[in-house]
């Protein structure tokens, strides 16, 4: 089966400090999405990046199908970043998104 | 607010019992997905409804069951519950398109 490996699987940050997050997957892939999950357990949908390259304010996210990676990029990071960021892909043929282990992010103050 | 709607959001039985979860996916999605994210696990795949159709399973224990009914909720039923069963239960939905998921907020269930 596909398999979802994000690193590093801990990081922590000062306030104001750039990051780089990664996702390496197996195969190909219809569907790859970041998602973060904040500290009450919430997941909230970042990005749905298949491929290509988008940015949403302080956030930005980049596939590279071809290599199996996607990188999500974190900048001027604040304390509400902290949480654990998730790669998910679905695997070409329909099957379900398969979640990566998660990266844990803490930023402080 | 990702217009997906779970409940409860907590519950607290006992070991033996049985609970239902509830589901009401955005408005318009046909697909229902259900996950467990437990400590030791992280999130994983328990199945998916289409339509009022089951069209994936994943890990999903013989003690666990769901259904997805014609107004297009899902229900998961967990049984005889045992303390490993402690988890936080999603659900998530997606339309026709491109295939991306919301996920509620979750129920958080604890067994003890």
């Amino acid at each position: 089966g596909i398999q979802v490996e994000q690193s590093p699987p801990d990081l922590i940050l000062q306030e104001g400090a750039n990051s780089t997050l990664r996702c390496n997957f197996s195969d190909s892939v219809n569907n790859l999405q970041w998602f973060h999950q904040n500290p009450w357990g919430q997941l909230i949908n970042l990005f749905y990046i298949p491929s290509g390259t988008k940015q949403n304010g302080r956030l930005s996210a980049t596939t590279v199908a071809t290599e199996r990676y996607s990188l999500l990029y974190i900048s001027s990071s604040q304390t509400t970043d902290s949480g654990v960021y998730f790669c998910a892909v679905e695997y070409a043929g329909n099957t379900p998104l398969v979640f990566g282990k998660g990266t844990r992010l803490s930023v402080i103050a | 607010d990702s217009g997906v709607t779970q409940t409860p959001k907590h519950l607290i039985t006992a070991t033996g019992q049985r609970v239902t979860l509830r589901c009401s996916p955005r408005s318009g999605d046909l697909s229902v997905y259900w996950y467990q994210q437990s400590l030791d696990q992280g999130l994983q795949f328990l199945i998916q409804y289409y339509n009022g159709e089951e069209r994936a399973k994943g890990n999903i224990l013989e003690r666990f069951s769901a259904q997805q009914f014609p107004d297009l909720h899902s229900e998961l039923n967990l049984s005889s519950l045992e303390l490993g069963d402690s988890a936080l239960y999603f659900c998530a939905s997606s339309g026709q398109g491109d295939g991306e998921l919301f996920f509620g907020e979750g129920s958080r269930l604890t067994v003890l």
